[in-house]
């Protein structure tokens, strides 16, 4: 089985900057990769696949990058709405697998 | 637009089983090559896959609960059924079911959009 490991778990960041998140693979998906965005106490809303195709109707500001093992989610000019749990799903095999999430927090 | 919605009880005793629906609207459960995901997120934990079933009646379990997990399909209601057997606390989530995407780019896929899911407690 594949795992995903995210990176950090926590990250501050204050409105209008840049976001870094990370997912690491324990053996490579290829591009088979999804980033997801949760928000409290709603279900997780798609906002990657393909490891960098940006899902419909995803602001241009959420760009993803990376193949093979190492993959990054990039939020430029971060906004209020966009602070919440994001995701990482492989699904290059079986079993689907999600990381463990990075919160994303207001500095 | 494509929505999904979770029924079933909130609470469950240990060892009963838990039957869920996910009703699926805008979409046709048996179209070619279109599919149907469980999901479930324990609270304050991270997202969890459970089963998948596609339009030709195809099934995928997560090999940790495979023994436990029955996936179905009512075409007839556009629904997908998920029964898990001999509930524990441990099962206590959010349990959400999805549309599968991906068409014939991959076998698996990803999921969207997701249903608002139901908070299942196990307890006595």
């Amino acid at each position: 089985e594949i795992f995903l490991t995210q990176s950090p778990a926590t990250l501050s960041v204050s409105p209008g900057e840049r976001a870094t998140l990370s997912c690491r693979a324990s053996q490579s998906v290829s591009s088979h990769l999804a980033w997801y965005q949760q928000k409290s106490g709603q279900a997780p809303r798609l906002l990657i696949y393909g490891a960098s195709t940006r899902a419909a109707g995803v602001p241009a500001r959420f760009s993803g990058s990376g193949s093979g093992t190492e993959f990054t989610l990039t939020i430029s000019g971060l906004q209020s709405e966009d602070f919440g749990v994001y995701y990482c799903q492989r699904y290059y095999d079986w079993p689907l697998t999600f990381g463990q999430g990075t919160r994303l927090e207001i500095k | 637009q494509i929505t999904l919605e979770v029924s079933g009880p909130t609470l469950v005793k240990p060892t009963q089983n838990l039957t869920l629906t996910c009703t699926v609207s805008g979409v046709s459960i048996s179209a070619t090559a279109e599919g149907v995901g469980w999901i479930r997120q324990p609270p304050g934990k991270a997202l969890e896959w459970l089963a998948l079933i596609y339009w030709d009646d195809d099934k995928r379990y997560s090999p940790s609960l495979k023994s436990r997990l029955t996936i179905s399909k009512n075409t007839s209601k556009n629904q997908v059924v998920l029964t898990m057997t001999n509930m524990d606390p441990v099962d206590t989530a959010t349990y959400y079911c999805a549309r599968r995407r991906g068409g014939f780019s991959v076998t698996t896929g990803w999921f969207d959009p997701w249903g608002q899911g139901t908070l299942v407690t196990v307890s006595s």
